[in-house]
């Protein structure tokens, strides 16, 4: 039982790059987050998903996409990336609506530098 | 928009110390949740409290949620060095709204 996994750990990029960062999770949990953390600001929402196909936009969503094709992966892409997107990127999954009190379940980390 | 303010922001202590770190807020939430994130890691759930007043305790860690559901405390007794690191609280509003509203955290460092 893996939990969850984020891939890849660490990434550079040069300006205007694109990429696709990976969260899988075993869990069989219907929710799905995306979150950065930077330093002084906290972590940040940036898209989730309440289940299979469907995804929302949460606190800072411009500049990114995301999928949710299938109900243990999701994925959160940059299509040009900028030095603003420099930070640790977490991808978090929870039971959502099955769950009273929303506890949610964190990976790794992928610490993305743009140049 | 729900805040949750914690305080301090840093705390640097020796091994032994008692601690208390806070997180405050104006808003009601049904639950509140604190995290622990060690350097290089990601935020790992330490507790969730649900009731107004409620009290859990972890080995030495005590965690209490505000009458009124709108604080929370965290209590360690005789820090370790392993208890260095981030600690972050989290609220959940409840409902439809599967959003975590979370704090900016309090960094501990215990030294040996």
């Amino acid at each position: 039982n893996a939990g969850v996994t984020q891939t890849p750990k660490f990434r550079v990029l040069k300006t205007g790059q694109s990429m696709t960062l990976l969260c899988a999770q075993d869990m069989n949990h219907e929710y799905m987050y995306w979150y950065r953390q930077d330093p002084g600001m906290g972590l940040r929402l940036i898209h989730y998903s309440v289940g299979e196909g469907t995804t929302a936009k949460g606190e800072v969503p411009d500049g990114y996409n995301v999928s949710r094709l299938k109900k243990q992966n999701f994925l959160l892409g940059l299509e040009s990336a900028a030095p603003s997107q420099t930070s640790v990127y977490f991808c978090a999954s929870g039971r959502g609506g099955l769950s009273l009190y929303n506890e949610q379940f964190f990976g790794p980390g992928t610490r993305l530098t743009v140049l | 928009t729900q805040l949750l303010e914690q305080s301090p922001q840093f705390l640097s202590i020796q091994e032994g110390e008692n601690l208390t770190v806070y997180c405050n807020s104006s808003s009601v939430f049904s639950s509140l949740q604190w995290y622990r994130q060690e350097p290089g890691e990601g935020p790992v759930l330490l507790v969730t409290v649900v009731t107004g007043g409620e009290v859990k305790k972890l080995k030495r860690l005590t965690f209490q949620f505000g009458d009124a559901r709108k604080d929370s405390s965290l209590h360690i007794t005789a820090a370790q060095p392993g208890d260095t690191g981030l600690y972050l609280c989290a609220g959940n509003s409840g409902g439809s709204n599967y959003k975590l509203t979370f704090g900016k955290g309090t960094l501990l460092t215990v030294n040996p």
